[in-house]
C-alpha cells in the first residue's frame, strides 16, 4: 500500500462521540486525501490537503474535520459520529497537482451504533 | 445525473475469455481518465490511466477512451482468477479532483 498506513483499522463506536482516524504517509508526498467509500456510491472525497495547514472541502465534507500539521500525517475527525456516517474510509497520497495518480492506503472500517 | 456511471455488475466470465468494462462520464472538461483495481478489503490500486482520447496498452490490459461520447473502456484478454476485483473507472480534469465510478464486481470463473 505505498507507505501508508491507517489507524485504527476497524472501529465500532456510539452515536453522538468524537472519532478521530490517522493517515501516515512515509513517501513525502504533497497531497493527502480522505475518502469514504459506500455500496452504490463508490469513493467520495471528503476532505483533501495541498501541504501542511493547507486543506480543502471535498463533496461530502459535512459532519468532518481534518487537520495536518506534519506532512506525513492526516488526521479526519466526526465531531459527533451519526450512523449515516457508517462507512470504509481511505486515505490516499499523490505527489503533484493532477493528482491522477493516487496511492490509497487499507483502509479504516467505521461502524457507528 | 453522477458525473462519472458505471455498472456495478457482479459481471462473472469463464477463465480465458476477454473481459469489457465500460463507462461514461458527463463533464466535457475530464482530461485524465483512469481504471483502479480494488481486491475485498483492500484499497484501490491505480492499473492504468490515459489522458485524452485514444488506446493505452499495458500487457493483457487496454484502456480506451472515447471523448466524443464519452465512454470509458478496459478490456482485459485471456482473464485470469487473479482478475476477480472490483474495477473503478475515474476521471478528472487538469488540477481538478478525481470523481470515481461505483465500481463493477468482476469474477473469473475457473
Amino acid at each position: 500500500d505505498a507507505g501508508i498506513t491507517q489507524s485504527p483499522r476497524h472501529k465500532v463506536t456510539e452515536t453522538g462521540t468524537p472519532v478521530t482516524l490517522r493517515c501516515h504517509q512515509t513517501e513525502n508526498h504533497r497531497y493527502m486525501y480522505w475518502y469514504r467509500q459506500d455500496p452504490g456510491h463508490g469513493l467520495r472525497l471528503i476532505h483533501y490537503s495541498y501541504g501542511v495547514k493547507d486543506t480543502d472541502k471535498g463533496e461530502v465534507s459535512d459532519g468532518y474535520s481534518v487537520s495536518r500539521s506534519k506532512t506525513e500525517d492526516f488526521l479526519l475527525t466526526l465531531e459527533s459520529a451519526t450512523s449515516s456516517q457508517t462507512s470504509v474510509y481511505f486515505c490516499a497520497i499523490s505527489e503533484g497537482r493532477g493528482s491522477y495518480e493516487q496511492y490509497f492506503g487499507p483502509g479504516t472500517r467505521l461502524t457507528v451504533t | 445525473q453522477k458525473e462519472v456511471e458505471q455498472d456495478p455488475g457482479p459481471l462473472s466470465v469463464p477463465e480465458g475469455a476477454i473481459v469489457s468494462l465500460n463507462c461514461t462520464y458527463s463533464n466535457s472538461a475530464f482530461q485524465y481518465f483512469m481504471w483502479y483495481r480494488q481486491y475485498s478489503r483492500k484499497g484501490p490500486e491505480l492499473l492504468m490511466y490515459t489522458y485524452s482520447s485514444g488506446n493505452k496498452e499495458d500487457g493483457r490490459f487496454t484502456a480506451q477512451v472515447d471523448k466524443s461520447s464519452k465512454y470509458i473502456s478496459l478490456f482485459i484478454r485471456d482473464s485470469q482468477p487473479s482478475d476477480s476485483a472490483t474495477y473503478l473507472c475515474a476521471s478528472g480534469g487538469v488540477a481538478s479532483k478525481i470523481i470515481f465510478g461505483s465500481g463493477t464486481r468482476l469474477s473469473i470463473r475457473p
